[in-house]
């Protein structure tokens, strides 16, 4: 099975800054990954696929790049709205698989 | 507008089975790759088994042998049938829909989500 580990776990950080995740991949994926976010009590929200595209009704802040086996995703300048968990997912292969979670914390 | 209502969850012992139900609109659940993803109390996303379009499934080893997706397509529902349930599979059980590219990109569209709690 193909293991994903995002960092950090956790984030502070504050309104309007610039924030990066990390998701890497025990082989290569290619450009197989997606990246959601998920607030609590809610469902999980697409946001980019195939590691850089914006999921159509994403605001233009998020973007993500990589492929192979390291990914990001970055926030340009974080909004009150934007605190939440973010999970990136390969579907490269069987099983798919989900990283542990990042959650974007109040400063 | 696409939209996905799950059901079915609750409260079962050990050994005994469930049935979900994910009741599709806006869309037919028999031309779209569909999925079941679960989430444990504070952990995270995990992937549990696909129906692709033409019918292929495909589960996680964790449940393999135990849980079986299928569909019907006279009722726009997609279903997760959970035998031989374990204390580990407690979870709230989510409803995908693949979103589908070229190839399959990711879910795009996701239930509310129903609570499946395994205890004696």
């Amino acid at each position: 099975d193909i293991q994903m580990t995002q960092s950090p776990s956790t984030l502070s950080a504050s309104g309007g800054d610039r924030v990066t995740i990390t998701c890497r991949a025990s082989q290569s994926i290619s450009s197989w990954l997606a990246w959601y976010q998920q607030k609590p009590g809610k469902a999980p929200k697409l946001l980019i696929y195939k590691a850089s595209s914006l999921e159509s009704g994403v605001p233009s802040r998020f973007s993500g790049s990589g492929s192979g086996t390291e990914f990001t995703l970055t926030i340009s300048s974080l909004q009150p709205d934007d605190f939440a968990t973010y999970h990136c997912q390969q579907y490269n292969s069987y099983p798919w698989t989900f990283g542990q979670g990042t959650k974007v914390e109040i400063k | 507008e696409v939209q996905l209502v799950e059901s079915g969850g609750g409260l079962v012992q050990p050994g005994g089975s469930l049935r979900l139900s994910c009741a599709a609109s806006g869309f037919n659940v028999d031309t779209k790759d569909m999925s079941w993803v679960r989430q444990a109390p504070g952990k995270g996303l995990e992937w549990v088994s696909n129906i692709h379009s033409g019918g292929s499934t495909f589960y996680a080893g964790s449940v393999k042998g135990r849980f079986t997706i299928s569909r019907d397509n006279s009722k726009n529902t997609l279903y997760l049938q959970m035998n031989s349930l374990r204390a580990e599979d407690t979870a709230v059980y989510y409803c995908a829909k693949v979103r589908w590219g070229a190839v399959a990109e990711g879910f795009d569209t996701w239930g509310q989500g129903t609570l499946v709690t395994v205890s004696s």
